[in-house]
């Protein structure tokens, strides 16, 4: 089976600008998580997405949002971007989300702001 | 609220020696924990979960890790350690919101191996 695939894997942007990044779930996950990178803050929880509807939301401004398509492949887009926004995108599939599936990442996307 | 701590930001250890690399938890319920490693410009890689049973857990690439539930403790082992095991290990657990959840992460070991 093909793993998590993210696009694009590198983006560099300016500030106010708006990004799209998107992700495709392993065959028959229908369960997809978000997560940013940091150096400073580490690993942090965005949101997930289950059967097209947002499930669990992390503590981030509204500036960021997501999606998931009945596909099951889902986009995050930040808006306004800040230079604080750049780090390490992660997303996760997992089979259903439940707390015993554990979850499987894609590569990721480098998102520069300047 | 659920919280993951990794003592030690780097560990180092000589190719053939036993490794470990701690992780302690605070959880309310159950907890559900993971292991991760991460090379460098790749995603994450999943280890090992422990979710209920035996407390030593068996995982991918010879790692295993011990669940400890009076210590809080959920440390990570491999008898031998290869130069090829040099990575970033993050600890997780499972903040539980009804039967779903999303993973907390420790803040990271870069575990060195050397030849």
């Amino acid at each position: 089976k093909a793993g998590v695939t993210q696009t694009p894997r590198y983006l560099i942007k300016t500030r106010g600008q708006q990004v799209t990044l998107s992700c495709s779930p392993i065959s028959g996950h229908r369960s997809v998580s978000w997560y940013q990178q940091t150096p400073g803050q580490g690993l942090q929880f965005l949101f997930e997405y289950f059967s097209e509807t947002q499930r669990n939301k992390g503590n981030f401004p509204g500036r960021f949002s997501g999606r998931q398509f009945s596909n099951s492949r889902s986009e995050m887009n930040v808006s306004t971007l800040e230079l604080g926004d750049s780090a390490l995108y992660l997303c996760a599939s997992s089979l259903s989300g439940i707390i015993y599936n554990e979850q499987f990442f894609g590569p990721g996307t480098r998102l520069t702001v300047l | 609220a659920q919280s993951v701590a990794q003592p030690e930001d780097q560990v180092n250890v000589a190719e053939g020696n036993p490794l470990t690399v701690k992780c302690t938890y605070s959880v309310s319920g159950n907890p559900y924990l993971f292991w991760y490693v991460q090379y460098p410009n790749r995603g994450l890689q999943f280890l090992l979960k422990y979710i209920t049973g035996d407390n030593l857990v068996k995982g991918s690439y010879g790692f295993e890790a011990e669940f400890n539930k009076s210590q809080t403790s959920f440390h990570l082992k491999k008898p031998s350690a290869l130069v090829s095991d040099s990575a970033l290990y993050f600890c997780a657990v499972r903040e539980v919101s009804g039967n779903t959840g999303k993973l907390i992460f420790g803040q990271g070991t870069t575990l060195q191996v050397k030849p």
